[in-house]
């Protein structure tokens, strides 16, 4: 079955830039897309179709795919950026839609 | 305002069934595919089914072919999750997501959940 492999967790601090990458074959012909969920709350998209960014979501985050990994970069991390983040993909080989295993980020 | 309402959770025994719903308003339903996605608690985001704008073509995660049925009521503005034989490892928080699109697309509108306990 598609795995999307992210980092279990990562650790930045304030100011500073969290990266948090995606792997998967093939994912370089893949859109791919951004999920932020905070405890208790519903997810929120912050990247679409790999680097698009919805209105309301600050530039900090930003999107990039080289190879088999994509990217979400958080630039000049924030204490409310401290949340889960997902990538996802469409598996169009097996009709699926995929989450990755999942990121905690966690601001110092 | 988009929102996505779902309701219909509960505590129910192994074996069981169950139909979630999720009402839409704030944009016109019947031109939006529609998601389904759950998560058990501790754990990832686990996509469950989804339905194409007009009804036309579904899909399912292979964990819950064969027992979960998604289906749509656009007349009512509404999205349907029928499960039945349900497990204990179907014990989750579901969520309905607005597609971008009529068809494949992100997940841009996401609702605030509705919580099934499968336990004896």
């Amino acid at each position: 079955s598609y795995v999307l492999t992210q980092p279990p967790s990562v650790s930045v601090a304030p100011g500073k830039t969290a990266r948090i990458t995606c792997g998967g074959t093939n994912i370089g012909s893949q859109s791919v897309h951004w999920y932020q969920q905070k405890p208790g709350q519903a997810p929120v998209v912050v990247i679409y179709y790999d680097s698009d960014r919805p209105s309301g979501i600050p530039e900090r985050f930003s999107g990039s795919k080289s190879g088999n990994t994509a990217t979400l970069t958080i630039s000049r991390v924030e204490a409310g950026d401290e949340a889960d983040y997902y990538c996802q993909v469409w598996d169009n080989n097996n009709y699926r839609y995929v989450f990755g295993t999942g990121t905690k980020v966690t601001v110092l | 305002q988009m929102q996505l309402v779902e309701s219909g959770g509960g505590v129910v025994q192994p074996g069981g069934s169950l139909r979630l719903s999720c009402a839409a308003s704030g944009f016109t339903f019947s031109t939006y595919a529609m998601y389904w996605v759950r998560q058990a608690p501790g754990k990832g985001l686990e996509w469950v089914a989804f339905i194409r704008y007009d009804g036309g073509h579904d899909y399912s995660a292979d964990s819950v072919k064969g027992r979960f049925t998604i289906s749509r009521d656009n007349s009512r503005n509404t999205l349907y999750l029928q499960m039945n034989t349900l497990r204990a490892e179907d014990t989750a928080v579901y969520y309905c997501a607005k597609s971008s699109s009529g068809g494949s697309g992100f997940m841009d509108v996401w609702g605030n959940g509705t919580t099934v306990t499968v336990s004896s």
